[in-house]
């Protein structure tokens, strides 16, 4: 099993609709990000948490809302969808100890396409 | 503002070329330095991290050098095999928060 787990993988929705990506992650890190992909832009931070009492706003964060239920899970939200929201979705972990502090672990992706 | 660039945008060898992929940075004042690799529809996997302190890491067939005061970072691969085709990410870290920027990545197509 992946240590990042992303739900759904693939989501067609409509305008308007609210819309709800999953993560959840069993490498007991603290700190979850969620990152956007679009074509010739990279990848944009929208937003990030450093524990389940610790959220802040990214890069994009405008039109996105998160909560962190717990240590291992971390959703992103689009209230009102809107086809400029059309892109891959990652979720990402980290460990802020040890030697390899800041090295990012994702999940497979969420592709969210809106009509 | 840091800005992250990868050149070229896409490359294509024949199997068994040692190659080097670039990436450079406008501010010298990073964290660390992390290479991915992503295959198509398929999330992102760590290949390497180097920390501001350190010139190079290796893993395998894989070499990432990084020079702060030029600004560049380059992935060498070592008998590139068509197994390494996929697109390579370089990610820039400010700080110690994750908070990452990314290039746009190369696409290597390794020709059997």
């Amino acid at each position: 099993d992946a240590d990042v787990t992303q739900t759904p993988r693939n989501r067609i929705t409509k305008t308007g609709k609210r819309i709800m990506l999953e993560c959840s992650q069993t490498k007991g890190h603290d700190r979850m990000y969620w990152y956007r992909q679009d074509p010739g832009l990279g990848l944009r931070l929208i937003y990030y948490s450093f524990d389940v009492k610790d959220i802040n706003k990214g890069e994009i964060s405008d039109g996105y809302s998160v909560s962190r239920q717990a240590q291992a899970k971390f959703s992103l939200s689009l209230e009102s969808a809107i086809p400029n929201q059309t892109a891959l979705y990652f979720c990402a972990t980290s460990d802020p100890t040890g030697a390899n502090t800041g090295e990012l672990f994702f999940g497979e992706g969420s592709r969210l396409t809106v009509l | 503002k840091q800005e992250v660039t990868q050149i070229p945008a896409a490359l294509s060898v024949p199997e068994g070329e040692n190659l080097v992929l670039n990436c450079s940075f406008t501010d010298s004042a990073i964290y660390n330095l992390q290479w991915f690799r992503q295959d198509p529809g398929k999330g992102l996997t760590s290949l390497l991290l180097i920390q501001s302190s350190q010139r190079e890491q290796t893993s395998g067939r894989l070499n990432a050098s990084l020079d702060k005061s030029s600004g560049r970072s380059t992935l060498y691969i070592a008998a590139s095999q068509p197994g390494d085709s996929a697109t390579y990410l370089c990610a820039v870290g400010s700080s110690n928060t994750g908070k990452l920027i990314f290039g746009q990545g190369t696409t290597l197509q390794v020709k059997p």
